[in-house]
Order: structure tokens, then sequence, then C-alpha cells
């Protein structure tokens, strides 16, 4: 069955710091990827989405994230971390579009 | 352009009591998707609708049911209610297209609490 890993379910970087949040797929099979962020007692919200064009793709509040088939993994960065930052990230895969699978998700930390 | 909106945002009900939960599609999306969020926990998907038929379930028990109306909102159905659906649901509504990926946009959730 496939699945997705969230390295760590909670992270705490200073403000300013780098942001990397790790994400890991099973499957033989390139998915569709996506990062999502909640922000308490909120829905989710698209950070970026990687659907078979650039490996390295550019989401809004400026994060980012790379596709690495070899690796299978779609792990989430950002240079300098913002004390808006702090929220829970999902990270999701879906197959020709059908269900999200979603991992467990990581808690982010920003330290003044 | 009017997003995803669920309704009610807070819900308390009793073990063994039923709950509906609403929601309306954005405008122009034609699929509905339900997902149940506990506590701590990544989004689970409990099932989706297109143009009024399920079209893919989770693994979720048949007290957990659904309807899209002709306008695509929504409803969530779970009879029986147990401690343990205590959750947030999420809705997501996409515009199915032939082909490649639908992008799924979400609702801010209902809180149910089972007591």
């Amino acid at each position: 069955a496939q699945s997705v890993t969230q390295l760590g379910s909670h992270v705490s970087v200073s403000e300013g710091a780098l942001v990397l949040l790790r994400c890991n797929y099973s499957s033989s099979v390139p998915p569709y990827l996506f990062w999502y962020v909640q922000y308490p007692n909120q829905g989710l919200q698209l950070l970026l989405k990687y659907t078979s064009a650039a490996t390295l793709v550019k989401g809004i509040n400026g994060f980012e994230a790379e596709f690495k088939k070899s690796e299978t993994s779609f792990h989430l960065t950002k240079p300098s971390a913002h004390m808006s930052d702090a929220a829970e990230y999902f990270c999701a895969v879906s197959y020709q579009g059908g269900k999200l699978i979603f991992g467990q998700g990581t808690e982010l930390s920003v330290k003044p | 352009e009017t997003g995803v909106t669920q309704s009610p945002t807070h819900l308390i009900k009793t073990r063994g009591q039923q709950v509906t939960l609403r929601c309306s599609s954005q405008s122009g999306h034609n699929t509905v998707s339900w997902y149940q969020q506990a506590l701590g926990q990544g989004p689970q998907f409990i099932f989706q609708y297109y143009r009024e038929e399920e079209n893919g379930r989770g693994n979720f028990p048949p007290r957990f049911s659904g309807l899209q109306f002709p306008n695509y909102s929504s409803e969530l159905n779970v009879n029986a209610l147990e401690l343990d659906d205590s959750a947030l649901y999420l809705c997501a509504s996409s515009l199915e297209l032939a082909g490649g990926y639908n992008e799924q946009f979400f609702g801010p959730g209902t809180r149910l609490t089972v007591l």
C-alpha cells in the first residue's frame, strides 16, 4: 500500500534559520506530491505541488521542495524561517488525481 | 469566487447518536472528497463523490455515508457515533478532468466531539 513518511513529528528552528521538513513516499510509480500547511483550528492550505514537471518546485511564502525519484523523497525547505511559519505541515501523495494520502504531519516551531 | 465552506464549525454529540456534516464546493467544482483528521494525525480519506456517485472509499465502516447533490454540495453522515469518531472532518472540492491530477481545495473543517 502507498504510504507517506514524514521524519520528525516536531521540528524547532530559530527565526532566520533554514527550515527542512522531510518527506518520503513509498511507490514504484512517481505520484503527484504536495505539501500542505495547517494553522491552528483551520483547514489545509496548499503550499506547493509536484505534477511531473520541474523537479524543483517553488511554492508560496518562500517555500520550495525538490522531487528526487532515486530517493523517493520530496523534502520541503525555506532558507530563512519566520515566526509566521509556525504551523503543522503535511506531505501528501496522489495517484492519477485520486485520493490524497497524507503523512502524520510535522509541527514546526520557530524560536525568536 | 467562493471557496469551500463547511457547516457547522463545531458539533458535540453523544455516543450512539447520528450526525450530518455539510460542505459546499468551490464554484465550478464537480468532485467532493471527505477526510477525517484525528487529533495529532494526518487526514485520512473517507470517500469521494463525483457527479452524485461515490467514486472511491477509504477504510471506513458503512456507518459513514455520504451524498452529493446536483449543485455538487455534499453531506457526510455518521451513524451510531463512537468516541473514536471525535475528529476534524475536512471537505475538499476539485474539478475532475480526464488525466492529470485534480487539485483539491479544502474547507475549514467541522470539529466533531463525541462524548
